[in-house]
């Protein structure tokens, strides 16, 4: 069965630091892989989505950043924090051929920058 | 552009009462529609989905949906709500494009289960 991994779960930052989190995904082969941003009290907020290693298509402008250097692994990243990037982080991935496009979760990453 | 509207932010029932969570979307061509719960801190888990066919579709955890294409709708019923089903529930409209597959969420309801 397929898995979807997020790392870390909690991370607090200061302001002006570097940022990476990490999405890997088990049991599948060439995924739809996104990351989304959930603001407090609000929607989700498509930021990257990856239709294969390599490539990145950007819903949002802004100073995150994402790569695919992997089938399965999805990075974003950031080489400045600010205030407004807290949240809570979602990656999930997309088999089309198999779900028509349904999304499966991981647990999330809760972003406090400071 | 696709858009989804879930005009209400949150709600509270009484527990065995009946439930139904709005879901007004945008979109040109037949959609894909998808209604998610997401548990406080925790990832979106998928109820149900509609693709084509019966407009009446049939979720996990007892939810249903229900597709009119007239009303732009897809909202989510429960005959019954249970204690544990106070989440917030997404609806989501996804397509098929040259960048692949992408889906686009609604605000989220939030819903309050009172005993």
């Amino acid at each position: 069965s397929q898995t979807i991994h997020q790392w870390p779960a909690t991370l607090v930052q200061p302001v002006g630091s570097p940022l990476s989190l990490e999405c890997t995904v088990e049991g599948t082969s060439n995924p739809n892989l996104y990351w989304y941003r959930q603001a407090a009290g609000r929607g989700l907020q498509l930021l990257f989505y990856s239709v294969g290693i390599g490539q990145i298509s950007s819903e949002v402008p802004q100073n995150l950043s994402a790569s695919r250097p992997q089938d399965r692994q999805f990075i974003l990243s950031s080489k400045k924090l600010l205030l407004s990037d807290s949240g809570f982080y979602l990656c999930a991935w997309s088999a089309l051929a198999g779900g028509r496009g349904e999304q499966f979760f991981g647990p999330g990453t809760r972003l406090t920058v400071l | 552009a696709q858009s989804v509207t879930q005009p209400d932010i949150h709600i509270t029932v009484s527990e065995g009462a009946s439930l139904e969570l709005r879901c007004n979307y945008s979109y040109g061509a037949t959609p894909y529609l998808f209604w998610y719960v997401q548990s406080p801190g925790q990832g979106l888990q998928l109820l149900l989905k509609y693709f084509s066919g019966d407009t009446l579709v049939q979720g996990i955890k007892g939810f249903e949906a229900e597709f009119k294409r007239s009303q732009s709708s897809f909202n989510l019923r429960k005959p019954s709500v249970h204690w544990s089903d106070a989440a917030e529930y997404f609806c989501a409209v996804g397509s098929i494009g040259t960048g692949g597959f992408k889906t686009i969420f609604g605000a989220g309801t939030r819903l309050f289960v009172k005993a």
